[in-house]
C-alpha cells in the first residue's frame, strides 16, 4: 500500500459526458502528479501540482483540467469526453525535502469511454 | 529534455534464469534515474533509484541496476528470477528542476517481463 489513494477505481461513461477522479496523497506529502496510461501512448506526465499551486504542465489536453485544495487532495476532471480518453489514470505524491524526484502512485482509475 | 529508452517491449526468461531488461536515458543534466515495476491491476512500485554517488544501485527483491555514463544507460538485472517477478517494468528519468517543480518523471514504454517455469 503506497498510502495514495485513488476514486474511483472504476468509471465506465459515454462520449460527451464529464467525470471527476479524485486522489490523496500520501501524508504529508505536498506534491501531486497525474500520469495517463493507455496502450498506444504509455505513460504520459499530465501536471504537477505542488502545495495547491500549479508548478508543471505536461500533454494534458484543453478539455482536462486539474487542482489541488487546501487539505492536498487533488482533482482531475475530464470533459468532452472522447473514446481515446478511455485509459488508466494515475495519482502519484511525493515526499517534500531534498529532490529525488521519487513517486508514490495509486492505484488509478480505470476509465472506460463508450 | 529527458527521454528514455527501453529495449525489448517483451523479454521472457527462465525461473532462475538471468533478467536483464534494457534502458538507456538522453538528459541535458547529470540524470536521477529509476525503475518502477507495476503489477497487473496495480500501481507504480519503486525498484531502486539512482540519485549520486555509487553507480551501482541495489534495490528491492534482488534487482539492481548499473548507471553508466558513458553508455547512457541504466539497465536492470537480477541473477536468478523467480515466478513472483512477472510484471511490467518501467525506466524513468526525473528532470530534477529544481525548488519544488522537482521530481516529473519522464518514463520509457515499459517492458513486459514473462518467465517460464
Amino acid at each position: 500500500d503506497s498510502g495514495v489513494t485513488q476514486t474511483p477505481k472504476h468509471l465506465i461513461t459515454a462520449t460527451g459526458q464529464r467525470v471527476t477522479l479524485r486522489c490523496s496523497p500520501r501524508s504529508g506529502d505536498l506534491s501531486v502528479y497525474w500520469y495517463q496510461q493507455s496502450l498506444d501512448q504509455g505513460l504520459q506526465f499530465l501536471i504537477h501540482y505542488y502545495n495547491g499551486e500549479e508548478r508543471a504542465k505536461g500533454n494534458i489536453l484543453e478539455r482536462f483540467s486539474a487542482q489541488q485544495f487546501p487539505d492536498l487532495h487533488s482533482e482531475l476532471n475530464l470533459s468532452s469526453l472522447e473514446l481515446g480518453d478511455s485509459a488508466l489514470y494515475f495519482c502519484a505524491s511525493s515526499p517534500t525535502g531534498p529532490v529525488t524526484g521519487e513517486l508514490f502512485f495509486g492505484e488509478g482509475s480505470r476509465l472506460t469511454v463508450l | 529534455a529527458q527521454s528514455v529508452t527501453q529495449l525489448g517491449s517483451h523479454v521472457s526468461v527462465s525461473e532462475g534464469a538471468l533478467v536483464l531488461l534494457r534502458c538507456n536515458y538522453s538528459s541535458s543534466v547529470p540524470p536521477y534515474l529509476f525503475w518502477y515495476v507495476q503489477y497487473p491491476n496495480q500501481g507504480l512500485q519503486l525498484l531502486l533509484k539512482y540519485t549520486t554517488g555509487a553507480t551501482l544501485v541495489k534495490g528491492i527483491n534482488g534487482f539492481e541496476a548499473e548507471f553508466k555514463k558513458s553508455e547512457t544507460s541504466f539497465h536492470l538485472t537480477k541473477p536468478s528470477a523467480h515466478m513472483s517477478d512477472a510484471a511490467e517494468y518501467f525506466c524513468a528519468v526525473s528532470d530534477r528542476a529544481g525548488g519544488t517543480s522537482y521530481g516529473k518523471l519522464t518514463f520509457g514504454q515499459g517492458t513486459i517481463l514473462t518467465v517460464h517455469p
